[in-house]
This record gives structure tokens, C-alpha cells and sequence, in this order.
């Protein structure tokens, strides 16, 4: 059973950069766009990009700069990282996976909040 | 971007019943439509993809129908384990995928 586990986060400083990283269990990479999306309090939610295995990614244009993301095919991890933070940022960031040929969200992780504060 | 509207943005039910949440889309996406579920301190669960397909293991009472710019996802019978809040997400055109604001359902 794929499982997707997130760490990373939790109180960062304004203007800081903050890093998370998805890790995926009983699956391979391959096969499938892994994304990282966010729902700030309270708000819905919002997808920031994805990458696949190859290193292939698409970006929400919103953040496009800055937000960046990588792929270690040998840990099986994702990883993303955000610079210049701001309170905005403030949300739990979730990773989630799609297979290539479809588009929609078919496994989650279970989320990790990041607050932006001094 | 694709904008996506949900309403209404509460939705007051009884157990047993009948709820109806809308989706609509700021132009058209065709059947790529996917509706998501999430609980409190839950990541979202996929219901229906392509407009009116279950996700496996959900169950029957779940159905979502609709194209263009208008869906709907309807759950027959309220149990209380459906009390959430209920997403839409466009599959149709990215990026960036997007999200309605969502619906909650509640007692």
C-alpha cells in the first residue's frame, strides 16, 4: 500500500526559506506527478506545482519564483522548497499524487503546517 | 486561470437526507471534474473524477454529474460520517490545477 509521508516545516521567520519534503513508501516514483498543494486556515486549497521522477515539473505561475522543487529517485523523495516567506505562507502543505494520464488527486499525504512568523 | 464556484458555501442537512452542492466553472472544462472530501484535520479524499466517476471504495450513495461549466455532486442518503467540506478541482486545464472554495455540509 503507497504510503506518503511528509515532514519539514513548522515556525519560520519571515523572508526565511522553508523546505518539505514527501517521502513515498510502497510504490515506485514512476508513473505519476507528485504535487505539493496548500490550504492556508481556515481557506481552501490551492496547488502550488508538481514533479515527476525525471525531474519533469509544472509550477503554478502565481509562485513560480519562488518555489522550487527536486526528485531524489533514490530516497523516493519530493522535496520543495519556498524562499522569501511571508505570513501569507502560513498553511498546512500537503503532497499528493496523479497518475500521468489523469488529473485528480488520488492519494495524500496527511499534511504539514508550516506557520510564518518573527 | 480557471475559476471555480461552489455553492452554496454552507449546506445545512438532516441525516437521511438528500444534499445537492454545485460547481461551476468559469468556462468550459468538459467532464474534467473532480470533487474531494475532507474531514477536520483530514487531507481531502477523492469522491468522483471525470464528472461522475467513483473513486475506489466510495460508496454508492455518492454521485456526481454535469459538463461545460455546471456540475453537481449529490449524496442520497446524509450519514453522519459525510458531514465535511466538499471541494471541486478542474482536471480539465494547467497549470494550475484549481479548487472551488469549497462547501461545507453540515448537521
Amino acid at each position: 500500500q503507497v504510503q506518503l509521508q511528509q515532514w519539514g516545516g513548522g515556525l519560520v521567520k519571515p523572508s526565511e526559506t522553508l523546505s518539505l519534503t514527501c517521502g513515498v513508501s510502497g510504490g515506485s516514483l514512476r508513473g505519476y506527478y507528485w504535487s505539493f498543494i496548500r490550504q492556508a486556515p481556515g481557506k481552501g486549497l490551492e496547488w502550488i506545482g508538481e514533479i515527476d521522477h525525471s525531474g519533469s515539473t509544472n509550477r503554478n505561475p502565481s509562485h513560480k519564483r519562488r518555489f522550487t522543487m527536486s526528485v531524489d529517485t533514490s530516497k523516493r523523495q519530493i522535496t520543495v522548497s519556498l524562499s522569501s516567506v511571508t505570513a501569507a505562507d502560513t498553511a498546512v502543505y500537503y503532497c499528493a499524487r496523479r497518475d500521468y494520464d489523469r488529473r485528480y488527486f488520488d492519494l495524500w499525504g496527511r499534511g504539514t503546517l508550516v506557520t510564518v512568523s518573527s | 486561470d480557471i475559476v471555480m464556484t461552489q455553492s452554496p458555501a454552507t449546506l445545512s442537512v438532516s441525516l437521511g437526507e438528500r444534499a445537492t452542492l454545485s460547481c461551476r466553472a468559469s468556462q468550459s472544462i468538459g467532464s474534467k471534474l473532480a470533487w474531494y472530501q475532507q474531514t477536520p484535520g483530514q487531507p481531502p479524499r477523492l469522491l468522483i473524477y471525470d464528472a461522475s466517476t467513483r473513486a475506489t471504495g466510495i460508496p454508492a450513495r455518492f454521485s456526481g454529474s454535469g459538463s461545460g461549466t455546471e456540475f453537481t455532486l449529490t449524496i442520497s442518503s446524509l450519514q453522519s460520517e459525510d458531514f465535511a467540506i466538499y471541494y471541486c478541482q478542474q482536471s480539465n486545464l494547467w497549470p494550475p490545477w484549481t479548487f472551488g472554495q469549497g462547501t461545507k455540509v453540515e448537521i
